[in-house]
């Protein structure tokens, strides 16, 4: 998966609770974002970063907060867990190649909110 | 508001035979449209892309068709083989090249 590694790979939790995800990149990238995926709505984007303390909303940022403080490190961090936040959560980079920005995704996190 | 549709949300085809995904997009402003392969328990990977000014892109069996004035676009699948069982994604990208906004997907099965 390009040099990214996601984790916890798994994780359940109880509402309420607060959760952290992990994504690490080897390959200095500026950009990294948040994903999640539902069937039927795709992959949505939750938060991205474009550089070290830089970070924007995606389409689905409610109940979602980032923090980067080393260009490597990008944590997803739900402060309290509901339900509808039971999903798979992609990291991605992205690198300039053949004339446009393309993505590359880790292996995914499943997180289960019981 | 979902900005990219992607049909059907499944699809089942023999081998040998032809795949045909589509997606439309509302955002005159996207520039980038690339589909994404994902196999289970994976991260989607870069399929094939193109841009909107070429109405067709062939890499191998996968073709890209693109519509401008429609503003659709299509993944066919030639010759579809028991190991292009996967789930496909079409997306599109906003001219500053940042984010991308994906379909909702489409899992096609390859029967042997």
């Amino acid at each position: 998966d390009a040099g990214i590694t996601q984790s916890p790979r798994h994780k359940v939790t109880e509402t309420g609770t607060p959760v952290t995800l992990r994504c690490h990149q080897t390959e200095n990238h500026r950009y990294m974002y948040w994903y999640r995926q539902d069937p039927g709505h795709g992959l949505r984007l939750i938060h991205y970063s474009y550089g070290v303390k830089d970070t924007d909303k995606g389409e689905v940022s409610d109940g979602y907060s980032v923090s980067r403080s080393k260009t490597e490190d990008f944590l997803l961090t739900l402060e309290s867990a509901t339900s509808s936040q039971t999903s798979v959560y992609f990291c991605a980079i992205s690198f300039w190649g053949s004339g446009a920005n393309v993505l590359t995704f880790g292996a995914g996190s499943r997180l289960t909110v019981l | 508001q979902q900005q990219v549709k992607q049909s059907p949300q499944s699809l089942i085809v023999q081998k040998g035979g032809i795949s045909i995904i589509n997606c439309a997009y509302e955002n005159t402003a996207f520039d980038y449209f690339p589909w994404y392969q994902q196999f289970p328990g994976k991260g989607p990977a870069l399929l094939i892309a193109i841009r909107p000014d070429v109405s067709e892109k062939k890499e191998g069996r996968f073709t890209i068709s693109f519509n401008k004035s429609a503003k659709q676009f299509s993944l066919h699948i030639m010759d579809s083989q028991p190991g292009d069982s996967a789930t496909y994604f079409c997306a599109a990208s906003d001219p500053a090249g940042n984010k991308l906004t994906f379909g909702g997907g489409t899992r096609v099965l390859v029967k042997p």
